[in-house]
């Protein structure tokens, strides 16, 4: 029950992408499309951003995208504005109902 | 409006107990897995446990088996986490969290939060 592996931070100017890489291993993000994504402004409860890898639910922007490839997963925020700057975690499905966090990213709007 | 709310954190010693609570509203409570999920300070998230729609099946991360016991009570609309045997490491803001559901089918997920209870273990 290893964390997942985000990088620390990351950057992008209003109106750019930037992709957020979340790595495992074989036997959780690898092994099951049950990848999820959540922003988290400080502070305020978390937010349900992706589920199943690439799935939006109700309400969020199709700004927002996830895939995976192999043991690693993405969330690409395309258009970034200004409330986008959060901290991001990953969480995969680990099997037999157990779950495993990245370590988070925090997400700078320049 | 859906609301889930935590309480019962505070300021405990190394191998003291705590119960934490979680109220929930606006949603069909009894649908859902329910979750705690736990952020130490400075330090990710951490999924803590599971119990399953019906309090028959539990699950557990392993730094905590045998300490801690989830629970929940469907007619209060409530979930419970029993901590034991407290260590320093257990210091964190703990999370209620629920599954995901549509209102065709369930998902894996972690749909609604709240906004937390710290929990401090020290001397």
């Amino acid at each position: 029950q290893s964390a997942l592996t985000q990088p620390r931070s990351v950057s992008g100017s209003p109106g750019q992408s930037v992709t957020i890489s979340c790595t495992g291993t074989s036997s959780d993000v690898g092994a099951y499309n049950y990848v999820s994504w959540y922003q988290h402004h400080p502070g305020k409860a978390p937010k349900f951003m992706i589920y199943d890898v690439d799935k939006r639910p109700s309400g969020v922007p199709d700004r927002f995208s996830g895939s995976k490839s192999g043991n690693t997963a993405s969330l690409t925020v395309s258009g970034l504005q200004s409330e986008d700057e959060a901290d991001y975690y990953c969480c995969s499905y680990a099997g037999t109902y157990t779950w495993v966090f990245g370590g988070g990213t925090k997400l700078t709007v320049l | 409006e859906v609301q889930v709310v935590e309480s019962g954190g505070g300021l405990v010693q190394p191998g003291d107990s705590l119960r934490l609570s979680c109220v929930a509203s606006g949603f069909t409570f009894n649908r859902y897995w329910m979750r705690w999920v736990r952020q130490a300070p400075g330090k990710g998230l951490e999924w803590v446990a599971n119990i399953k729609q019906d309090g028959s099946e539990k699950y557990y991360v392993d730094s905590v088996k045998g300490r801690f016991t989830i629970s929940r009570d469907n007619a209060k609309n409530s979930l419970y986490l029993q901590m034991d045997n407290l260590r320093a490491e257990d210091t964190a803001v703990y999370y209620c969290a629920t599954g995901y559901c549509t209102s065709d089918a369930c998902y894996y997920g972690f749909e609604y939060w709240g906004q937390g209870t710290l929990v401090t273990v020290s001397s």
